[in-house]
């Protein structure tokens, strides 16, 4: 089983180039999210998505735009990346967004900003 | 938000029993307590998850007071492979998808 699966793994990006993370769970949940990992520190939520056709905003949403292409995709964009977004970047899923439903994440994306 | 409070390291020698204490003075009624596992180079991995009192499962226990401000995860006889970084998450999606992760506890095991 796959699970979640993210793409690319790894990506450096010059200041101002835009880039788009995809994000794909073959579990059949319902909602998604976005978060972001700096060295040394937990995960903080960007984005996620409750059921499809819907997206929220998390901790940390500045800079970045999201996309739930349909209940197995959900796709992350910078428009303009900046070198404070340099981070691993991990998708994850669950049958709900709710606190009692644990969450699955992928193997994230290392993305770096010169 | 309900921010949780982790110890940053933790050491251990194989086959002992290992506490991890996260607080969340602020949890909030509807909220439930999950704790993950993350290697390095590895998204997290969901361990165990509980709402009151004492849950446990083939690879640990969790423990949690009647006031539920703080949990413990316990890992029994702990080896090698356990050397990771433990999460805790207090979250309230329900109302506002803002899941609090603290930075977690990184846990040691010696031989």
């Amino acid at each position: 089983n796959a699970g979640v699966t993210q793409t690319p793994k790894f990506q450096v990006l010059k200041t101002g180039q835009s880039m788009t993370l995809q994000c794909a769970q073959d579990m059949n949940h319902n909602s998604m999210y976005w978060y972001r990992q700096d060295p040394g520190m937990g995960l903080r939520l960007i984005y996620y998505s409750a059921s499809e056709g819907t997206t929220d905003k998390g901790e940390v949403p500045n800079g970045y735009n999201v996309s739930r292409l349909n209940k197995r995709e959900f796709s992350l964009r910078l428009e303009s990346a900046a070198p404070s977004q340099t981070s691993v970047y991990f998708c994850a899923s669950s049958v709900r967004a709710a606190t009692d439903q644990p969450q699955h994440f992928g193997d994230g994306t290392r993305l770096s900003i010169l | 938000l309900a921010k949780t409070t982790q110890p940053i390291s933790m050491d251990s020698y194989e086959g002992q029993e290992v506490n991890i204490t996260c607080s969340h003075n602020n949890i909030a009624t509807n909220d439930y307590i999950t704790w993950y596992q993350q290697f390095p180079s590895q998204g997290p991995r969901f361990i165990i998850q509980g709402y009151k009192t004492k849950v446990t499962n083939e690879v640990a226990s969790l423990f949690i007071p009647a006031d539920r401000k703080s949990s413990t995860l316990s890992l029994p006889r702990v080896s090698l492979s356990d050397t990771a970084v433990y999460y805790c998450l207090v979250g309230d999606m329900d109302r506002a998808g803002k899941s609090t992760f603290g930075d977690g506890t990184t846990l040691t095991v010696k031989p």
